[in-house]
């Protein structure tokens, strides 16, 4: 079975511009989060989205926003690109993930995460 | 709010020796995960420590949880080049509806010949 895949690989943008990173979950997985590491620090929760609505936001700007798609793929866009946004963003994917869920496999809340998009802004 | 602190940050070793890896958390926590990392890659996961007294081994690597303490530890024996790595801790709490992973500092192994 294909894992987490994101596209593109790699990013290089400028000042000011804005950008789409795209990400399609493993096959029957509905959950998908966003996650962005800069150089030399731990992965920073961005968004989680489960089931095409919004679960999670990690403290980011409103410049930062996700779509999921009725196939569970999700988009992260990122408008009036800073210097400060050059990093690897991850998107990971879970079979669950719905808030106040009580019960169920733990390991369906397990998150599996793509090859990541390195975003340079210059 | 949630905090991750791993120690030490930068980790040199020599091979075939031995060393631990500590991750501290601030609440209590469904699960405690260890991840890899290597250079411009993306997270391999190690192991999924899901309660106290946990320990699971792969390999010249094994982990453990002790929830009281919420601490967990990375042990690794007889250490190896290939083990040269970014190593990272992270904990999630979906059963309390907090589904994000919340991520140490991460503890950048190197191994020296």
């Amino acid at each position: 079975d294909a894992g987490v895949t994101q596209s593109p690989t790699h990013l290089i943008k400028t000042r000011g511009q804005q950008v789409t990173l795209r990400c399609s979950p493993i096959s029957g997985h509905k959950s998908v989060s966003w996650y962005q590491q800069v150089l030399g620090q731990g992965p920073q929760f961005i968004f989680q989205y489960y089931e095409k609505e919004e679960r999670g936001r990690g403290n980011f700007p409103d410049r930062f926003s996700a779509r999921q798609f009725p196939n569970y793929s999700s988009e992260l866009n990122v408008n009036a690109l800073l210097l400060g946004d050059s990093a690897l963003y991850l998107c990971a994917s879970s079979f669950k993930g719905y808030r106040g869920l009580t019960s169920g496999r733990a390991d369906s809340y397990e998150q599996y995460f793509g090859p990541g998009t390195r975003l340079t802004v210059t | 709010e949630l905090k991750v602190e791993q120690n030490p940050l930068f980790l040199s070793m020599q091979e075939g020796k031995n060393y631990t890896i500590y991750c501290n958390y601030s609440t209590t926590s469904d699960r405690l995960y260890w991840y890899r990392q290597d250079p411009g890659k993306s997270l391999e996961s190690l192991f999924v420590l899901l309660s106290n007294g946990a320990v699971k081994q792969e390999g010249r690597l094994m982990a453990s949880l002790d929830t009281k303490a919420r601490l967990s530890t990375l042990h690794i024996t007889a250490a190896v080049h290939d083990l040269s790595a970014t190593y990272f801790c992270a904990v999630d709490r979906p059963f309390f509806g907090n589904e994000k992973l919340t991520f140490g500092t991460g503890t950048r192994l190197t191994i020296i010949p």
